[in-house]
C-alpha cells in the first residue's frame, strides 16, 4: 500500500500570501495519478486537481500542480478568503487507492 | 450534469447491517465506475472500495474485506455499499465518488455524503 504523508499539518497564513502544500509517497506513483482535494466543513470534497498537474473544470489557475515519483506539491499563488480549507493528495495509480491525512490551511 | 444522489442518514445498533445507496444521472452510468470512501468525525478520508459499473468487477479495501459487498444496479444507474457487523468506529460519513470503469481516475464527482451513527 502506498503511503501518503502531506505536510505542514496546518498551514497559517494571511489572504493574498502564497500557499505550499506537500504529498509525499512511500512509493513511486504510476503515471503520476495523484489528485487533490478541497473539502470544507459540512461539505463532500472537491477535485482541484488530477494527474499531478491536471486543473479540474471550473478550478481557478491560481491552483497548480506539480511533482512526480514521489514528490507532489500542491500551490494556491494567492490566497482567496473561500480557499481556507482542508486540502487531501489521493494516489489512484495503484491499488488500493490511498489518501493523505490532510493539511488545514487557516487564516492567521 | 453530472450529480450522485445519495439515500439519508442511518442510525445502527453494533451488529447491524448498513446499506447505503447512490443514485447517478447525467452520465452514461456504465462508463464510468463508483468508489466508497468514508470519512469518521474530525478524521481524514478513507476508501473502502470500488465496483466498475462496466463489467461489475470489485475492489475492497483489505480492512474490509469480508464485510463488504458493492453492487451496482445498471438499470437504474445506482450503485449500492452494503457493510455488514457493525461497530461503533463505523461511524462515519459515507460518500460515493465518480471513478473509472477499468482503471483508477480522479474522483471528480461525489455524492452529498450519508451520515451514519452505530451506537447502541
Amino acid at each position: 500500500e502506498i503511503v501518503l504523508t502531506q505536510s505542514p499539518g496546518t498551514l497559517s497564513l494571511s489572504p493574498g500570501e502564497r500557499a505550499t502544500l506537500s504529498c509525499r509517497a512511500s512509493q513511486s506513483v504510476s503515471s503520476s495519478y495523484l489528485a487533490w482535494y478541497q473539502q470544507k466543513p459540512g461539505q463532500a470534497p472537491r477535485l482541484l486537481i488530477y494527474d499531478a498537474s491536471g486543473r479540474a473544470t471550473g478550478i481557478p489557475d491560481r491552483f497548480s500542480g506539480s511533482g512526480s515519483g514521489t514528490d507532489f506539491t500542491l500551490t494556491i499563488s494567492r490566497l482567496e478568503p473561500e480557499d481556507f480549507a482542508v486540502y487531501y493528495c489521493h494516489q489512484y495509480g495503484s491499488s488500493p487507492w490511498t489518501f493523505g491525512q490532510g493539511t488545514k490551511v487557516e487564516i492567521k | 450534469q453530472v450529480q450522485l444522489v445519495q439515500s439519508g442518514t442511518e442510525v445502527k445498533k453494533p451488529g447491524a447491517s448498513l446499506n447505503v445507496s447512490c443514485k447517478a444521472s447525467g452520465y452514461t452510468f456504465t462508463s464510468y465506475g463508483i468508489s466508497w470512501v468514508r470519512q469518521a468525525p474530525g478524521q481524514g478520508l478513507e476508501w473502502m472500495g470500488w465496483i466498475s459499473a462496466y463489467n461489475g468487477n470489485t475492489n475492497y479495501a483489505q480492512k474490509l474485506q469480508g464485510r463488504v459487498t458493492m453492487t451496482t444496479d445498471t438499470s437504474t444507474s445506482t450503485a449500492y455499499m452494503e457493510l455488514r457487523s457493525l461497530r461503533s468506529d463505523d461511524t462515519a460519513v459515507y460518500y460515493c465518488a465518480r471513478d473509472g470503469a477499468v482503471a483508477g481516475k480522479a474522483f471528480d464527482y461525489w455524492g452529498q455524503g450519508t451520515l451514519v451513527t452505530v451506537s447502541s
